[in-house]
């Protein structure tokens, strides 16, 4: 049964900030994995995916993948207040069952 | 564009009723679709996903059940409310054989039960 923990559970940063979202994974057969972003009482949007440890970029946003440490995680650059929202890592092995995080629910301060 | 319609947008219902909600996708042929469910401050759930018409396989038991009558049609319904079943449903739509496809959402139906 896959566990999926977000840290930290809720986060305040100032405008411009970098920040910092972690997610850790149990089952070491995961391959696919993506961040999600929710603004309140909104539905999910993927925001970036990863299927290889390393890195990806994609304009403020990275994802590092470390499958043998079973972390990946998020980074914010110039964070702004309109990432305000509640951010959600997701994992999959195969087939069609995602695994969702619990949450990291950021606030940027202008 | 792929468009995707939850509804109702929102219910209010008692604790025993039942529920049927429902979600169309336009625009795209043969997704895959799954049903979610988010407790108030709580995680996302997959409950339900659906690969073809007529086949629905269950993730999680939450006493409700999930059928997929047409291509582009997805249900979700139960003959018996419980509390419990308060929450954001939500419906989801990908394309592909399930490894690398990223999974879009629909906006939503807010569910109280009283």
């Amino acid at each position: 049964q896959q566990n999926v923990q977000q840290s930290p559970e809720s986060l305040i940063v100032p405008e411009g900030a970098r920040t910092s979202l972690n997610c850790t994974f149990s089952d070491s057969a995961s391959q696919y994995f993506w961040w999600y972003r929710q603004h309140s009482g909104k539905a999910p949007k993927a925001l970036m995916s990863i299927f290889s440890n390393g890195e990806k970029e994609e304009g403020r946003f990275t994802i590092h993948l470390n499958k043998a440490s079973l972390h990946f995680s998020l980074h914010i650059r110039d964070s702004q207040p309109s990432d305000s929202a509640l951010y959600l890592c997701a994992v999959r092995n195969m087939g069609y069952k995602l695994t969702f995080g619990t949450g990291t629910s950021l606030l940027v301060d202008p | 564009a792929q468009t995707i319609h939850q509804w109702p947008v929102a219910e209010i219902k008692a604790v025993g009723s039942p529920l049927s909600l429902g979600c169309t996708i336009k625009g795209k042929s043969s997704p895959n679709l799954y049903w979610y469910w988010q407790a108030t401050g709580g995680t996302l759930q997959q409950l339900f996903y659906s690969i073809t018409v007529g086949q629905v396989e269950s993730v999680v038991q939450l006493n409700l059940s999930a059928s997929r009558p047409k291509d582009d049609q997805f249900i979700l319904s139960t003959e018996k409310l419980l509390l419990s079943h308060s929450g954001f449903y939500l419906c989801a739509w990908s394309l592909g054989t399930g490894g690398r496809d990223t999974q879009y959402f629909g906006p939503g139906t807010r569910l109280l039960v009283l």
